[in-house]
Order: structure tokens, then C-alpha cells, then sequence
């Protein structure tokens, strides 16, 4: 199975720590997403990648969050100075080029990173 | 505020019961929605809608939209347990990457 896929899938730290997740999204998807879900919400929107540009970002978004996607593959969602209402489920999901009549807007989730912020 | 709003929040029926869940949007430049069923994990794909009055349909599960009234409805005949889960809508906008979803509406089928 080539899905999307986050790194770790678990990630306890106390507050004040640095974090890093990984998502690795499907080969040859050109668009990648970070959302933030915590217990009983819908994910939120958090940044937005096409190949290796940073093209949005949720205002929302605290400026301790940074992500990058340096070559267009894979991505990193940094969070520093961790608080604990950072303690969310991240998500990451990819999707392909938009091809003529449609697909631009399917999104494949991968499995998540939980974080917990003690 | 572009919004996305999902009733009931939380649904509990028998096996073989249909049901309809509910998705409302107030967003400027619609593009699309998409519902999104979610169990213990990641939220996997169900249907995109961006035109008004066609039905989508994938088995038990079927969907419409309605651009006029702005919400949709996704329905699913004759309910498994296996359907218990999440179920997310998303809708996206034009001039923006973002997608907003919803709350969900918790399903709970059972046997």
C-alpha cells in the first residue's frame, strides 16, 4: 500500500519541547495538506504545499507552527515552545494534479499524528 | 466567516434503518463538497459534488447537492454496523486552497 503515511503515529512531550511529524504523501501527488483535529471537531486547515511552495496558511496558525516541504516529497510540520492546547491529532493529506473534468479536489488522508502535550 | 455546519451531530439507529445526514455551508465562491466517513483514523473519501440535483451514488450511500439552498445530504439505505463511524463534509472554495469541514455527524449502527 503506498498511502499517505506520518511519522510518528505517537508523540507524548512536555510543554515547552520542540516537535517535528513527518508526512510522506502518495509518489507523484503534488499537493499536500497539514490539518489539525482535536475531539469532536472536523480537521482544521492548517498549510497548504504545491510541490516544494508554501502557497497557504491557515491566520489561524501561531507563528511557533512551521512546516516545509523542501523538495516537493516529503514534509515536515514543526511545532515549537509545544503548549498543551497544542494536543491534537495532525493530519496530513495529499492529492494529485488536477486533471480536466475533475480530481482536483480528492484528498487522501494518512493515519495521523497524535501529539499530547503533558 | 465561511462556515460548514452538520446535523444531527450524533445519530443512533438499527441495522436496516436508512438514514440522512445533513451538511449546510455558507461560503464565499463555492467549488465543491465532499463527504468524508471517519473511523478510528484518518478520514477516507466518500464523494466530491459540484453540481446541483446529481445524485452521486457508491452502493448503500448516495448524495446530493443543492447550490440554491447551499447544503447536501448523503443517505445510506439499509445500515451495517460497519457504517458506525464519522461521517465529515468539507467544502472547498474558490481563489482559496483551504477546505472547511464540518463538526460530523457520529453514526452509531446498531445490531
Amino acid at each position: 500500500d503506498t498511502g499517505v503515511s506520518q511519522n510518528p503515529r505517537h508523540k507524548i512531550t512536555k510543554r515547552g519541547q520542540n516537535v517535528t511529524f513527518r508526512c510522506d504523501p502518495i509518489s507523484e501527488h503534488n499537493r499536500l495538506y497539514w490539518y489539525r483535529q482535536t475531539l469532536g471537531q472536523g480537521p482544521e486547515f492548517l498549510t497548504y504545499f504545491q510541490n516544494e511552495a508554501q502557497l497557504e496558511k491557515s491566520r489561524l496558525l501561531s507563528d511557533r507552527f512551521s512546516a516545509e516541504r523542501p523538495k516537493g516529497s516529503f514534509s515536515t510540520l514543526e511545532i515549537q515552545r509545544t503548549e498543551q492546547g497544542d494536543s491534537a491529532m495532525y493530519l496530513c493529506a495529499s492529492s494529485p494534479t488536477p486533471v480536466a473534468g475533475g480530481g482536483r479536489d480528492t484528498q487522501y488522508f494518512g493515519p495521523g499524528t497524535r501529539l499530547t502535550v503533558l | 466567516e465561511d462556515k460548514v455546519v452538520q446535523s444531527p451531530l450524533s445519530l443512533v439507529v438499527h441495522e436496516g434503518d436508512t438514514v440522512t445526514l445533513n451538511c449546510s455551508y455558507e461560503v464565499t465562491n463555492f467549488r465543491s463538497l465532499l463527504w468524508y466517513k471517519q473511523e478510528k483514523k484518518a478520514p477516507t473519501f466518500l464523494f466530491m459534488l459540484t453540481s446541483s440535483g446529481i445524485e452521486k451514488k457508491s452502493g448503500r450511500l448516495s448524495s446530493i447537492l443543492d447550490k440554491k439552498e447551499l447544503f447536501s445530504i448523503l443517505n445510506i439505505t439499509a445500515t451495517q454496523t460497519g457504517d458506525s463511524a464519522v461521517y465529515l463534509c468539507a467544502v472547498a472554495s474558490s481563489g482559496t486552497y483551504k477546505y472547511i469541514f464540518g463538526t460530523g455527524t457520529r453514526l452509531k449502527v446498531l445490531a
